[in-house]
């Protein structure tokens, strides 16, 4: 089994929608969760980064994370064509000797479609 | 702020030759810098981790005769793939922590896409 799952997608939703992105995991000592989005071609860029449980939003992307559950997400409100592509979340923990080595999930390919 | 850069961002190069992709951090002291592997539609896959002024430590599966690492400054690593082979091609991608508040979070390069004929 997998450190971290990561709903497979891919997902294709109407522009405006409301999306919901997930990952569960298994390590416990993870710490810190953060959100990545890939477009094609190109480097992950950083879009959340939560420590430890609660909500963190910015702009039009929430970030969650439930500690008890093992579980995150990432709301997209009013989605964009822009916002087409594909979206990692990442965790790590203290665990970890080297500083920012994060365990990744798989992927979900998002398409907004006008 | 958080910056990195990668180069060369595409290459092409013929079966046998060594490439060199450097990473760079621009604007932050990476501490520690990583190195990822990305085939088509796939995730990233983890080749090795290096901190600065020591060896990089690879993941399990990487060959690294293969794999050079070299981390020689704080904003610097480079990654040679050695002896390139057609099975070599694929997206590079450099990340860089800087070990500070947000010591636990990465940022990425650009990529660098390696094609060998």
């Amino acid at each position: 089994q997998k450190e971290v799952e990561q709903d497979p997608g891919p997902l294709s939703v109407p522009e405006g929608a409301i999306v919901s992105l997930n990952c569960t995991y298994s390590n416990s000592a993870f710490q810190y969760f953060m959100w990545y989005r890939q477009y094609s071609r190109k480097g992950p860029e950083l879009l959340m980064y939560t420590y430890s449980s609660g909500n963190k939003e910015d702009g039009r992307f929430t970030a969650q994370v439930d500690k008890s559950s093992k579980y995150i997400s990432l709301f997209i409100r009013d989605s964009q064509p822009s916002d087409s592509a594909t979206y990692l979340c990442a965790m790590s923990g203290s665990q970890d000797t080297n500083a920012g080595k994060s365990t990744f999930g798989d992927g979900t390919t998002l398409t907004v479609k006008p | 702020g958080a910056v990195v850069s990668q180069h060369p961002s595409w290459v092409i190069c013929k079966s046998g030759t060594s490439v060199k992709i450097e990473c760079r951090s621009l604007d932050f002291q990476a501490t520690t810098m990583f190195w990822y592997r990305q085939f088509p539609k796939q995730s990233l896959m983890l080749m090795a981790t290096s901190n600065e002024g020591s060896k990089a430590t690879y993941e399990q599966g990487v060959e690294k005769d293969k794999f050079l690492i070299n981390h020689a400054s704080l904003t610097l690593s480079t990654l040679t793939v050695t002896s390139a082979h057609p099975e070599d091609s694929s997206f590079y991608i450099c990340s860089a922590s800087s070990g500070t508040a947000l010591q636990e979070t990465q940022y990425f390069g650009p990529g660098t896409r390696l094609l060998v004929l």
